[in-house]
């Protein structure tokens, strides 16, 4: 069974340049969650979805962060513009239900000059 | 609320050394408890997990079990070998929830 997939899976960009980010969950789940994961810390959540509808974005900066998942299945990050203290590692994560078990995506790393 | 605190690391051992990666967590209830593990590049694998007191998860040699009392979940591994080399993170799901709540990580190299 294929896991959760991330693209890319590196990005530089320049301060005020916009990025987007690209997930693909494990067949059949339909929780997916954004996560932040700066050097050195745990992953933070940025987002959760159930299905297609967003169900918690109280921790993504809506000034500058959207997301979306169109269809229920994959789903897209994006960040404009990109601040330099944005430069860390988006996770994308999947479960089958709310309270199941998450796996993680490999990962962006984003780096903003 | 809910939280996670682990040994700080780095921890540097060689190869076929005893390893403990000590997690104590405070959360209300009982949660289910997790060890993720982060290889260099990579995002994070679901390494074992524990859903109720005294279970043990293990896997690839690695154990922790689910002590209530003490509100740990230390891991564990016999023997390590340089290819364990990699950030753990322990990990709490509060009953219910889909909030997980990590520690901040511990680095372990293993030297040949």
């Amino acid at each position: 069974e294929a896991g959760v997939v991330q693209s890319p899976r590196y990005k530089i960009i320049e301060k005020k340049q916009p990025v987007a980010f690209w997930c693909n969950p494990i067949s059949g789940h339909n929780t997916l969650y954004w996560y932040l994961q700066n050097l050195g810390q745990g992953p933070e959540l940025l987002i959760r979805y159930e299905n297609e509808e967003a169900v918690d974005d109280s921790q993504l900066p809506k000034d500058r962060f959207s997301a979306e998942r169109l269809k229920g299945v994959d789903s897209t990050l994006k960040i404009q513009p990109a601040e330099l203290g944005d430069s860390a590692v988006y996770l994308c994560a999947s479960s089958l239900d709310l309270t199941g078990t998450q796996y993680f995506g490999p990962g962006t790393r984003l780096t903003v000059l | 609320g809910d939280s996670v605190t682990q040994m700080e690391g780095p921890v540097t051992l060689s190869e076929e050394a005893f390893l403990t990666i000590n997690c104590t967590y405070t959360a209300t209830g009982y949660p289910s408890l997790f060890w993720y593990v982060q290889y260099p590049g990579e995002g994070l694998q679901l390494l074992l997990k524990a859903t109720k007191a005294d279970d043990k998860g293990s896997n690839k040699g690695f154990e922790a079990t689910y002590r209530k009392e003490t509100t740990s979940f230390h891991l564990e591994k016999g023997s390590v070998q340089v290819s364990d080399s990699a950030v753990y993170f322990c990990a709490s799901l509060k009953a219910g929830s889909y909030q997980l709540t990590f520690g901040k990580g511990t680095k372990l190299s293993v030297i040949p």
